[in-house]
Parts: C-alpha cells; structure tokens; sequence
C-alpha cells in the first residue's frame, strides 16, 4: 500500500488559533478518518468521511475531501492547550480490506 | 466505551527468544488488527483477522505470526525476535462483518506495547 503524506509535518500556534491540516493520498478510496494521538490518551478515532461526502463537521473539527484532487483537510478551530497531540490521517482504498496511515502531522498548541 | 487491552506496556526481550504479544478487547468486535510503529514510518499493518480464526497479512508479516482463537483476544507472535523488530506495537479493534466493510470501519486502539529486542 502506499502511504498518504500529511503537511505540515509539524505546526505550532498560539491557544486559540485555529489549525489546519492537510492529507494527499495517492488511491481511490472507501472513506477518510482522521484520528489523535497523545502520550495520556493513546490512538483516537476523530472523524471519518465517506468518499461521497465532502465536509463533515465534529464539535470544533471540520473536515473536507476532494476525492478529485486525493486530498483532505482538517481543521480545529479555536485550539486548545489539549489539542496538542500528533494528528493522522487514514484511508482504506476502493476495493482493500487495508488501511493506510499518514505519517502523521505534530500539533502544538502553546498557552 | 470499548476497551482494548495489552498484555505489557513495556517489554524487552532477548534476540532469538520467542515473544507473545496479546490484545484482548471487550466489545464483540469482529475484527482485530496489530500495526507497529516507528518514528518516521507512520503506523504499518501487520496482520488482520476479521474472524474467529481468520487472519490476513498486511504491509509487513515477516517475522510475524498471528492466532485468534476466541473473539476477544487477538496475539501477535514473535517467532525468533530481532533488533529490527524493537518498535511500539499498537493492537486495535473494529465493528463491523465481512472484510470491507469492516476494515472502513473506526478502530478502537490499546495504549500499545512498547518492545525492546537487544
């Protein structure tokens, strides 16, 4: 499988701020989750977006896909301390049973 | 709320030995997965069982082995560790049945084990 790219790698902002982060992949794909990962709270699942949908909304997360351009977005809006964690994107492609994790993008959120 | 459990957080074994990683999960999900997880390299799958006894290969099997003998528990099985196997094992559950739909489907992940092979 081919592994999705998310950018930026690493992002740092101010409390309150918003942020956004960006995935590309490379393959036609079942659905789109975006999941957290923090040292106390481990690997969870965010939200997740079908292939016919185009935004989704989740609390102060929003996330788009263009399956046109094989990319998606999430953004937090109004960023937390708590927010600071490692943020991943990840697909299962059309017609695989597997999934496929971005690298990850690492998100600090100062005070 | 679902949980995945790991046998050890932490783990360090010997080059050669045989190790046993187990995952066990409260929830009646039909499929368990493990990924390993290294820096610069992501999360990578290394077996999948969508059943009681049913397995199948992700990115990475070599040096792995899989059973599932009753739903809820899931081992990863190290036939003779190596250094380049040193790396956190994450082990995560799913709803659904059949292959596809399931694998789509929100995992549910243990808070991993990390293992050290000198």
């Amino acid at each position: 499988s081919q592994q999705g790219e998310e950018d930026p790698q690493a992002l740092s902002i101010q409390e309150g701020e918003n942020a956004t982060m960006n995935c590309s992949y490379k393959t036609s794909i079942n659905n789109l989750q975006w999941y957290r990962q923090n040292s106390g709270r481990g690997l969870v699942h965010l939200i997740l977006i079908r292939s016919n949908e185009r935004e989704k909304h989740s609390g102060r997360l929003r996330v788009t896909l263009d399956t046109s351009k094989k990319s998606s977005s999430l953004l937090i809006t109004a960023s937390r301390a708590a927010d600071t964690a490692s943020y991943f994107c990840v697909y299962s492609g059309a017609g695989s049973y597997q999934l496929t994790f971005g690298k990850g993008t690492k998100l600090s959120v100062i005070p | 709320d679902v949980k995945v459990t790991q046998s050890s957080r932490y783990l360090v074994k010997r080059t050669g030995e045989k190790v046993f990683l187990e995952c066990v999960q409260d929830m009646d999900h039909e499929n368990m997965f493990w990924y390993r997880q290294d820096p610069g390299l992501g999360l990578r799958l290394i077996y999948f069982s969508y059943d009681v006894k049913m397995k199948e290969k992700g990115d990475i099997p070599e040096g792995y082995s899989v059973s599932r003998e009753k739903k809820e528990r899931f081992s990863l099985i190290l036939e003779s560790a190596s250094t380049n196997q040193t790396s956190m094992y994450l082990c995560a559950s799913s709803r659904g049945q059949g292959f596809v739909a399931g694998v789509s489907d929100e995992q549910y992940f243990g808070p991993g084990t990390r293992l050290t092979v000198t």
